[in-house]
């Protein structure tokens, strides 16, 4: 199992530029999750799914969209970036929200908006 | 909104040493309180988690205590070893099981 695939690794945007971030996993997990992380700083929700055409906001969805079209992939819009989004942003999927609910994460994307 | 303070933000102990890291969350409906590991470079991995019906669980040298009426819960890491250098995360997440609030981390350096 290659588990939770992000890409790209790294990425540099102009301010009003578009862009997807893509996550994969492989692991058949129904629940998937955008975070982004700010330097020195506590990862934050951006937006998760329960499973395939079922999304919701988490703490901090201004700025983003996404969509779930399948189990595997859980892909994060960014329309119109500002310096506000440069971040680290992590993928994750967990098998279900009750008992043991470890969620694997992604190697993550550095984002950069100048 | 709700929150997860972590304390302290940066740890360093001499190897052999135990270190402690402490967390205070605010959302009386959390019920599942894990802590991640974040090596340089990576996602954050789950080493130990503790429900809130337990006061304690314990894996090797990393132990997990809670304090429901207190609101606190903390890892305990026995006799570090240099590779436990990294940032440690607590999280918090209520009964429904999607909204994780993380704390904001804590940088252990373990030296040799």
């Amino acid at each position: 199992n290659a588990g939770v695939t992000q890409t790209p690794k790294f990425r540099i945007l102009k301010i009003g530029q578009s862009m997807t971030l893509q996550c994969t996993q492989d692991m058949n997990h129904n629940y998937m999750y955008w975070y982004r992380q700010d330097p020195g700083m506590g990862l934050k929700l951006i937006y998760y799914s329960v499973g395939a055409g079922i999304t919701d906001k988490g703490e901090v969805p201004n700025g983003y969209n996404v969509s779930r079209s399948t189990t595997e992939d859980f892909p994060l819009r960014l329309e119109l970036a500002a310096p506000s989004q440069t971040s680290v942003y992590f993928c994750a999927s967990s098998y279900t929200r009750t008992g043991n609910n470890e969620q694997y994460f992604g190697p993550g994307t550095r984002l950069t908006v100048t | 909104g709700e929150n997860v303070e972590q304390h302290p933000s940066t740890l360093s102990v001499q190897e052999g040493d135990s270190a402690v890291i402490k967390c205070t969350y605010s959302d009386s409906a959390s019920n599942y309180f894990p802590w991640y590991k974040q090596e340089l470079g990576k996602g954050p991995q789950l080493i130990i988690d503790i429900r809130s019906n337990v006061g304690e669980k314990k894996d090797q040298r990393i132990a997990v205590t809670l304090n429901k009426t207190a609101k606190h819960f903390s890892l305990h890491i026995t006799e570090t070893q240099p590779e436990d250098s990294a940032v440690y995360f607590c999280a918090a997440i209520d009964t429904g099981g999607f909204k994780t609030i993380f704390g904001a981390g804590t940088r252990l350096f373990v030296k040799a």
